[in-house]
C-alpha cells in the first residue's frame, strides 16, 4: 500500500524554537515536496527534493532549510520558528511527473 | 512565473447537479494539468490528469483542456454530497514542480 507519513501530526512551539518535521515514503520515489497550506493561498511549495542531498528552493524557501539523507525520508526544519509560520505543512512524493502521493499533513503552531 | 487562478471560490449544488470547476494558467509552455480533490481536515489527493489538448473522461468526471485559451475545466455530472471538497488545480512543465491554484470549495446539498 503506498503511504506518505508525517511526524508530528499536531505541534505547538514558542517563536524562536527550532522546529523539526519529518516525512516517510514506502513507495522509492526520487522526488519529495514540501508544502505549506493557509487558507485562501492554496498549497505553496517550499522546496523539492530530486534525490538525495539532491534540493532546491521552491516558492517560499526564506525561513526553512530540508535534509534528504535516505530517499524514503526527507525533513523540514525551521531555525527560530516566527508566528507567521504557523500552517498546516503537507510532505508530498512522486515518481518523475506523475501524481503526487500526499501525507497527512502537519498542523504547527507558532506562539 | 506561473499564476494559476480558479473560478469560483465557493460553490453549493444540489445533490445531481452538473458542477463545472475552472482555472486559469498564464505559462502557455505548461504540459501537465491536474485536479485534486481535499476531504476537510484530510490530505490533497489527485483525481485526474490530463496532458494534451482535449478531453478526458473517468467515471462521473471529465476534464477538458484548452492550450490556446490557457484554461482548464473539471466538470462533474451527477454530483454527490461525498463530492463536498476543497478541488485544486494544478499546472506544471518541464521539471517536477507543480503550481496550485487557491482551491474552489464544493458543496453538494443533498
Amino acid at each position: 500500500d503506498m503511504k506518505v507519513t508525517q511526524m508530528p501530526r499536531y505541534l505547538i512551539k514558542r517563536m524562536g524554537e527550532n522546529v523539526l518535521l519529518e516525512c516517510g515514503q514506502d513507495m522509492s520515489h526520487e522526488t519529495m515536496y514540501w508544502y505549506r497550506q493557509d487558507p485562501g493561498l492554496g498549497l505553496q511549495l517550499i522546496y523539492i527534493s530530486y534525490d538525495v542531498d539532491s534540493n532546491s528552493e521552491g516558492d517560499i524557501p526564506k525561513g526553512y532549510r530540508v535534509s534528504r539523507k535516505k530517499r524514503e525520508h526527507f525533513s523540514l526544519i525551521l531555525d527560530s520558528a516566527k508566528t507567521n509560520q504557523t500552517s498546516v505543512y503537507f510532505c508530498a512524493s512522486s515518481l518523475l511527473q506523475g501524481e503526487q502521493y500526499f501525507g497527512p499533513g502537519t498542523r504547527l503552531t507558532v506562539l | 512565473q506561473q499564476n494559476v487562478q480558479q473560478s469560483p471560490e465557493s460553490l453549493i449544488v444540489p445533490e445531481g447537479a452538473r458542477t463545472s470547476l475552472n482555472c486559469t494558467f498564464s505559462d502557455s509552455a505548461s504540459q501537465y494539468f491536474w485536479w485534486y480533490r481535499q476531504h476537510s481536515g484530510k490530505a490533497p489527493k489527485a483525481l485526474m490528469s490530463i496532458f494534451s489538448n482535449g478531453e478526458k473522461e473517468e467515471g462521473r468526471f471529465t476534464i477538458h483542456l484548452n492550450k490556446a485559451s490557457l484554461h482548464f475545466s473539471l466538470h462533474i455530472r451527477d454530483s454527490q454530497p461525498s463530492d463536498s471538497a476543497l478541488y485544486l488545480c494544478a499546472v506544471g512543465n518541464m521539471g517536477y514542480k507543480l503550481t496550485f491554484g487557491t482551491g474552489t470549495s464544493l458543496l453538494v446539498d443533498p
